[in-house]
């Protein structure tokens, strides 16, 4: 099975700031990812797919890139609708569908 | 608007059997693979199942394969999930999701409902 990792758990940002978040998977998965925005008490948003992908709807300050085993999300200037939490799912091995474990952003 | 509705979670008892539906609306829903995705009390997402539009195809998480059997009905727009032998690790805020792709399984989601709790506890 893919296991995905994402780094770090937690992270602390201010409003204004750039964040970048990680996903490693165990073995490659091409451009197989997704990002996912979860706040509490809510269903998952999707915002980015196929890596780099922007789900229609989502603000452009949201960027994916990454392809193989290494991927990242950056917010280019958090807004404080942002502070959330956020997953990487994988789905290149079909039927298999991998979360990773999350990451909370938090505000400093 | 795409619409996905969720009911059938309650209190069940370990080894019992509880069945989920998905009621979907505002989209054809025989174009897309759907899921099921499960979050325990204060955890992660947890895909469970996952199938396609013409039931073709299905896919399970290891820790449910063998006791869930996932299955739709594209007459009624829904989809169900059949939980049997269930277990206090079940206990979670189960999700139906519906699939990015027309006419392929592309595993992503870009529409959920807003859940419906399962409780597994004697």
């Amino acid at each position: 099975d893919i296991q995905m990792t994402q780094s770090p758990s937690s992270v602390s940002a201010s409003v204004g700031d750039r964040v970048t978040i990680t996903c490693r998977a165990s073995q490659g998965i091409s451009s197989w990812l997704a990002w996912y925005q979860q706040k509490p008490g809510k269903a998952p948003k999707l915002l980015i797919y196929a890596a780099s992908s922007l789900q229609s709807g989502v603000p452009s300050r949201f960027s994916g890139s990454g392809s193989g085993t290494d991927f990242t999300l950056t917010i280019s200037s958090l807004q404080p609708e942002d502070f959330a939490t956020y997953y990487c799912q994988q789905a290149n091995s079909f039927p298999s569908v991998t979360f990773g474990q999350g990451t909370k952003l938090e505000i400093k | 608007e795409v619409q996905l509705v969720e009911s059938g979670g309650g209190l069940v008892q370990p080894g019992r059997s509880l069945r989920l539906s998905c009621a979907a609306s505002g989209f054809t829903f025989d174009d897309y693979a759907m899921h099921w995705v499960r979050q325990a009390p204060g955890k992660g997402l947890e895909w469970v199942s996952g199938i396609s539009w013409n039931s073709g195809s299905t896919g399970y998480a290891d820790s449910v394969k063998g006791r869930f059997t996932i299955s739709r009905d594209n007459a009624k727009n829904s989809l169900y999930l059949q939980m049997n032998s269930l277990r206090a690790e079940d206990t979670a805020l189960y999700y139906c999701a519906k699939d990015l792709g027309f006419l392929e399984w592309l595993g992503q989601a870009d529409y959920w409902g807003q859940g419906t709790l399962v409780t597994v506890s004697s």
